[in-house]
């Protein structure tokens, strides 16, 4: 069946370092792959989205790697800050017999120390 | 410009009690989608829809119903509840299938007793 697994800890860093999140998934080749920000009591935001043709997408300190042969996206926040903290979240568009659904990982929680 | 909107934000629930929470977009988006959230488990896929009166099962679709009668509303419908529909219930919804950013609503804090 499809999978798609997102770091499971917590991801503490300090402020000024760059945050690596994953995104790894199984049995399936998507065709575009998305990243989201949800902050406790809220719904989740869209941040990225990058196609299975392109290797790399940049918006301003955020960048996302996609990596169809190792099936894995990598989520980059540079020069992290406190207000990066938050859970961050993959989602891959699973195509089926119906159109499609938008299948999301579990999420990996962040936080940025000062 | 509201965007995706759920109603109710917070509910108590009977075990075996019934209710139907609405979600209701204005962007004329083609699909939508419903979906679950509990600690460690992330977002799990319920029922989508791809267009007005079609409904697909995700994920874990056991224990609800969906309908689409109109673009702009998806309704997810909890016939009997039982306490392992305690969550919260987040809507979302897509412009297209094809590379388009997914809106969320604010979600609906369920409990079922």
């Amino acid at each position: 069946s499809q999978k798609i697994e997102q770091n499971s800890e917590a991801l503490n860093i300090q402020e000024g370092k760059t945050a690596t999140l994953t995104c790894n998934y199984t049995n399936y080749s998507p065709a575009y792959l998305q990243w989201y920000r949800q902050d406790p009591g809220r719904g989740p935001v869209f941040l990225l989205l990058i196609r299975e043709n392109e290797k790399e997408k940049r918006k301003e300190r955020l960048k996302v790697t996609f990596d169809t042969t190792l099936k894995q996206s990598l989520f980059h926040i540079t020069a992290s800050q406190p207000a990066d903290s938050a859970t961050y979240l993959c989602a891959l568009d699973m195509r089926d017999n119906q159109g499609g659904k938008l299948i999301f990982g579990q999420g990996t929680e962040l936080s940025v120390k000062p | 410009n509201a965007g995706v909107t759920q109603t109710p934000k917070f509910r108590v629930l009977k075990t075996g009690q019934s209710m139907t929470l609405l979600c209701a977009q204005d962007m004329n988006h083609e699909y939508m989608y419903w979906y679950r959230q509990d600690p460690g488990m992330g977002l799990r896929l319920i029922h989508y829809s791809v267009g007005e009166g079609t409904t697909a099962k995700g994920e874990v679709p056991d224990g609800y119903n969906v309908s689409r009668l109109k673009k702009q509303n998806f309704l997810l419908g909890l016939e009997s509840a039982a306490p392992s529909q305690t969550s919260v219930y987040f809507c979302a919804s897509t412009r297209t299938r094809v590379n388009t950013e997914a809106f969320f609503g604010q979600g609906t804090r369920l409990t079922v007793v």
